[in-house]
């Protein structure tokens, strides 16, 4: 069973342009989230979604990003006119529907992304 | 709102017994959980306490005492592969975590 997948795994932009980092779940889950971390800080949360719903996107900036998981295919985290702080990790993880699984989630390996 | 305090930086030896401590203040309670992240890499979760007391996992273990809101994960007999970041976290899906605590096993 293949774990959470990310692509890319390194993504390098200038400033002004848009950044699409992509995650699979693992089979069989129906939840994703995604996160952000900076260098020597914790996971930030940024947004919970179901297939073609978002359930609670609390930690995302208001503008400039979005996410989907749209019926078919991966989970979508768009950053349109990067700038240079948003050079973080970004991490997909996923999880089961089941109660435990909301507590017990599985991370992909991130996407770093630079900008210039 | 969340926020949970854990201390930065723990240093130990090969073999002994460390505990790291997580305090937390939420609005709302749902558990708490532990994740490791190495250098580089994702993080994995550990453990989760729903109710209060003590789980065990192998050489891991972690404990809850809601009415102190805290708890601690014990990583007992340390390898140098224990050598990452630990986190705590809390909520229900959307996960609020520590800033993380960097364990240093030292032969």
């Amino acid at each position: 069973n293949a774990g959470v997948m990310q692509n890319p795994r390194h993504l390098v932009r200038r400033r002004g342009q848009e950044a699409r980092l992509r995650c699979s779940p693992m089979k069989g889950h129906s939840h994703v989230y995604w996160y952000r971390q900076l260098p020597e800080e914790g996971l930030k949360f940024m947004v919970y979604l179901q297939k073609e719903n978002i359930i609670d996107e609390s930690g995302m900036p208001k503008e400039r990003f979005s996410a989907e998981f749209p019926k078919e295919g991966p989970s979508i985290l768009r950053i349109q006119q990067v700038v240079r702080g948003d050079s973080a990790a970004y991490f997909c993880a996923s999880s089961p529907p089941e109660d435990r699984g909301a507590n017990e989630q599985f991370f992909g390996p991130g996407t770093r992304l630079t900008v210039l | 709102g969340q926020s949970l305090e854990q201390p930065s930086e723990v240093t130990a030896v090969e073999g002994a017994i460390v505990q790291i401590n997580c305090t937390y203040q939420t609005s709302g309670f749902y558990g708490l959980s532990w994740y490791q992240q190495h250098d580089g890499g994702a993080p994995t979760f550990l453990s989760y306490n729903g109710l209060d007391g003590l789980e065990e996992t192998g050489r891991f273990s972690s404990f809850l005492s809601r009415s102190d809101s805290y708890g601690y994960l014990l990583l007992q007999e340390l390898q140098m592969k224990d050598s990452a970041s630990y986190f705590c976290a809390a909520g229900r899906r959307a996960l609020t975590f520590g800033s993380g605590t960097r364990l240093q096993v030292q032969p």
